[in-house]
């Protein structure tokens, strides 16, 4: 089952920074919080992962809490590619299997 | 750039017929992976490999085999295709286990079994 809770749906305009939530509140000291997005009909897109601090890459920003019990993955400015399903899931080193939960419908608006 | 090639991304059979998926990375990972993706059930492993010849059965197994003979090709196999396997198939490979230990995916592969 997965760790996570995220909102089911979201909408943001483009060119606006999306925020999205995403709380792992039972997660343990050696697991990682990994985002990835699927595009409709598409394999799911790594985006980024982190454990304690704050990542950035080309992609997006991710904001963990000092307890570690929520995150939020920054799109800095949005575009319509960026509409997808956005998956947080908490994984342990060499898991043999992500669990993706249901995800949050990310919709990016003209 | 990473890369994980499916053999195709739309695939028609009919029922009974023996199916082969094929899953390329080149990023010289040693640990290779097969899911399958159904509405409202998410992403379930159906197989993985972490060696060459080396095989792990998932959550769901049945009804099929793999086969990885080379580092950077990991073959999935329905021996009777049946409609209920009618699914999207999608691979990942990954690294050997170390801090950092991200999947990455192929692009899938939608089959229907008529």
């Amino acid at each position: 089952d997965a760790k996570t809770t995220q909102p089911p749906s979201m909408d943001c305009a483009e060119g606006r920074a999306a925020n999205l939530p995403c709380n792992h509140s039972t997660i343990s000291g050696n697991e990682y919080v990994y985002w990835y997005r699927q595009i409709h009909s598409q394999g799911p897109q790594y985006i980024i992962h982190g454990l304690k601090n704050n990542e950035t890459n080309e992609m997006a920003s991710l904001i963990i809490t000092e307890d570690r019990k929520s995150s939020t993955l920054i799109l800095p400015h949005a575009t319509l590619r960026d509409t997808a399903v956005y998956y947080c899931i908490v994984t342990g080193q060499g898991a043999q299997k992500l669990v993706f939960g249901q995800g949050t419908r990310l919709t990016i608006n003209p | 750039d990473v890369k994980v090639t499916q053999s195709s991304r739309y695939l028609v059979k009919r029922t009974g017929e023996k199916v082969f998926l094929e899953c390329v990375q080149d990023m010289d990972h040693e640990n290779m992976f097969w899911y399958r993706q159904d509405p409202g059930l998410g992403l379930r492993l159906i197989y993985f490999s972490y060696d060459v010849k080396m095989k792990e059965k998932g959550d769901i197994p049945e009804g099929y085999s793999v086969s990885r003979e080379k580092k950077e090709r990991f073959s999935l196999i329905l021996e009777s295709a049946s409609t209920n396997q009618t699914s999207m198939y999608l691979c990942a490979s990954r690294g050997a286990a170390r801090s950092t230990d991200t999947q990455y995916f192929g692009p899938g592969t939608r089959l229907t079994v008529l």
